[in-house]
């Protein structure tokens, strides 16, 4: 069975500080990939996701994550951040080949960004 | 706003009891998957239905039941609620063939709580 890691559980930063969050999987076969961000109180929204091509791949309010299948890895980056993207972050990977969409999530890392 | 409503947003049951959670999915989606999200982790797959029919389970017990409707709207249901039940439920929408590449669109959640 897949599963996803999230080795960061909190993160804080300054404003305009760089991001990166790590998210390994575990899954020998094909997989899609994606992040979704959960702000307080509303529902979870796709950041960004990995199908196939290209490895980095630019999603929406500046994210972007890079496929690294040697690694096993898709890790989520952000050159800026602003106090805005305080929310909780989650990986999460779909593993091809067993017939429906299941997604699998990692844990979720907190993001607070002091102003 | 993703086009996918639950209902209700709140609820508070007796341990013993039963629960059913509903969800409408977006216009035009033929597949609901449920997750449940206990406090501090991501969510977990609980099944998934396509055109009507249970296309895929996760870990829970058999006290976890569902359906989907013509009208690909679904609802959860769960009997004989347990105090380890107190979770955020997830309905996420997509549209999809069996093994297809697809985004899935989540609702705001229902957040039950088992006293």
């Amino acid at each position: 069975a897949q599963s996803v890691s999230q080795h960061n559980h909190h993160v804080i930063l300054s404003e305009a500080a760089s991001l990166e969050l790590g998210c390994n999987y575990s899954y020998g076969g094909t997989v899609n990939l994606f992040w979704y961000v959960q702000y307080p109180g509303q529902h979870l929204q796709l950041l960004l996701k990995y199908f196939s091509g290209d490895p980095l791949v630019k999603g929406i309010k500046g994210f972007e994550a890079e496929f690294i299948k040697s690694k096993f890895s898709f890790n989520l980056r952000k050159p800026s951040v602003q106090w805005s993207d305080t929310a909780e972050y989650f990986c999460a990977v779909n593993a091809l080949g067993f017939g429906n969409e299941k997604l699998t999530f990692g844990t979720g890392t907190r993001l607070t960004i002091i102003p | 706003e993703t086009g996918v409503t639950q209902s209700p947003t709140h609820l508070i049951k007796t341990r013993g009891q039963q629960v059913t959670l509903r969800c409408s999915s977006q216009s035009g989606h033929n597949t609901v998957s449920w997750y449940q999200q206990a406090l501090g982790q991501g969510p977990q797959f609980i099944f998934q239905y396509y055109r009507e029919e249970e296309n895929g389970r996760g870990n829970f017990p058999p006290r976890f039941s569902g359906l989907q409707f013509p009208n690909y709207s679904s609802e959860l249901n769960v009997n004989a609620l347990e105090l380890d039940d107190s979770a955020l439920y997830l309905c996420a929408s997509s549209l999809a063939g069996r093994g297809s590449n697809t985004e899935a669109f989540f609702g705001q959640g229902t957040r039950h709580t088992v006293v």
